[in-house]
């Protein structure tokens, strides 16, 4: 299996523009979940999916972020319009069975917003 | 808060020396999980304790569970420079710490 892929692996935009994140999780994995990793606020979970529908979306930002599942195979992480402030390192992670049980991690988007 | 939060939040050894890094959380939970970090990749899971469990072992890995102090620790025996990377606890929910940032020295 060749695990989550994420994809960009960098995305360098101007304030103000869209950005969109895309993941795609491992097959047969029931959960996807998105964080967000900085240095001042560490890793903070933004929402999760189960069977694609978003189960807990507490720690989205603002409104500015979006986030979709589709289909069980792909989803995305949107925001619009960007800051500088959004500049982190995003993750996407699967899991098979549950929140509580083991996360398959992606190699992460490098965000950097001018 | 339903994370876990890691302590210390850096740690400096020299290769061959055994590193322990500790998690407390406040709320009952059914499992905790301990993942590492290499720097600029994604987590890699380690282990996974069970509320009903106290002890688990996985190569030089060991993680014990106190559930009446709400807390963890890992364990890493004879230490490795590429043991280097920041260690994470996540408790239910899936919410991480700030993480130790262990370091070894060759």
């Amino acid at each position: 299996d060749a695990g989550v892929i994420q994809s960009p692996r960098h995305e360098v935009t101007e304030m103000g523009q869209e950005v969109t994140l895309r993941c795609k999780p491992i097959s047969g994995h029931d959960y996807l979940f998105w964080y967000r990793q900085t240095m001042m606020r560490g890793l903070e979970l933004l929402i999760y999916f189960n069977n694609n529908v978003p189960i807990d979306d507490s720690g989205m930002p603002e409104d500015r972020f979006s986030a979709k599942m589709p289909n069980a195979s792909f989803s995305t992480l949107k925001i619009q319009p960007s800051e500088p402030r959004d500049s982190a390192v995003y993750f996407c992670a699967s899991s098979l069975t549950g929140e509580n049980e083991k996360l398959f991690f992606g190699s992460g988007t490098q965000l950097s917003v001018l | 808060s339903q994370q876990g939060e890691e302590d210390p939040q850096a740690l400096s050894i020299q290769e061959g020396e055994n590193a322990t890094m500790n998690c407390s959380y406040k709320t009952s939970i059914n499992n905790l999980q301990w993942y590492r970090q290499n720097s600029g990749r994604g987590l890699v899971h380690l282990i996974l304790i069970r509320s009903n469990e106290r002890e688990k072992h996985s190569g030089r890995l060991r993680v014990t569970l106190d559930t009446s102090k709400k807390s963890s620790s890992l364990l890493i025996t004879a230490s490795r420079a590429a043991d280097t990377a920041s260690y994470f606890c996540a408790t239910d929910y899936m919410r991480f710490g700030a993480g130790t940032r262990l370091t070894v020295k060759p």
